[in-house]
């Protein structure tokens, strides 16, 4: 079974500029969530999407954005990218949602670095 | 609100020898905790989890983790260290409240070393 698949893996954008991250799930899992890992803040999660509903959302400005599409795949988006906006996003899936979701599986992660 | 402490920013270990990687809780009712490990320019793999039942859980590649509530702790063990277990590791509590079901809270991560 595949597992979480994250396009691109690396990518480099100037201040400014946006930028969209993809997700695809291991196949039947129907939740996906976004976390932003940096040195500093370390993992932080932004959002969940369940059934193509954002049903969570973390401590993030506007500027960040998700969606998730009828086969589970989804993406993320930010605009007017800032130097802060550099980390690795890592997507994960589960089977379901709420307590009886169970782990979480990852993704390799979407470095990107703002210039 | 729920938190998760690792309050060790590195192990270091020799190899052969016993590892633990310390993790502490603090959440409301009862605590869903998990242990992830990261390899450089990797994402997160999943080692174990605690829901209920046994307080000791055995996960992946040997590793075991002793859940002790009345420290509020979920410590991450190895009987024998090898250097292959050198990467950054990653204790999480699920965000019970509400209808958080998506959301972990990660600690700071340790980084574990292991010498030949």
């Amino acid at each position: 079974k595949a597992g979480v698949t994250q396009t691109p893996r690396y990518l480099i954008k100037t201040r400014g500029q946006q930028v969209t991250l993809s997700c695809s799930p291991i196949s039947g899992h129907r939740s996906v969530s976004w976390y932003q890992q940096t040195p500093g803040q370390g993992l932080q999660f932004l959002f969940e999407y369940f059934s193509e509903t954002q049903r969570n959302k973390g401590n993030f400005p506007g500027r960040f954005s998700g969606r998730q599409f009828s086969n589970s795949r989804s993406e993320m988006n930010v605009s007017t990218l800032e130097l802060g906006d550099s980390a690795l996003y890592l997507c994960a899936s589960s089977q379901g949602r709420g307590l009886d979701a169970g782990e979480l599986f990852f993704g390799e992660g979407s470095r990107l670095t703002v210039l | 609100a729920q938190s998760v402490a690792q309050p060790e920013d590195q192990v270091n270990v020799a190899e052969g020898n016993p590892l633990t990687v310390k993790c502490t809780y603090s959440v409301s009712g009862n605590p869903y905790l998990f242990w992830y490990v990261q390899y450089p320019n990797r994402g997160l793999q999943f080692l174990l989890k605690y829901i209920t039942g046994d307080n000791l859980v055995k996960g992946s590649y040997g590793f075991e983790a002793e859940f002790n509530k009345s420290q509020t702790s979920f410590h991450l063990k190895k009987p024998s260290a090898l250097v292959s277990d050198s990467a950054l590791y990653f204790c999480a509590v699920r965000d019970a409240s509400g209808n958080q079901g998506g959301k972990l809270i990660f600690g700071q991560g340790t980084e574990l070393s292991v010498k030949p």
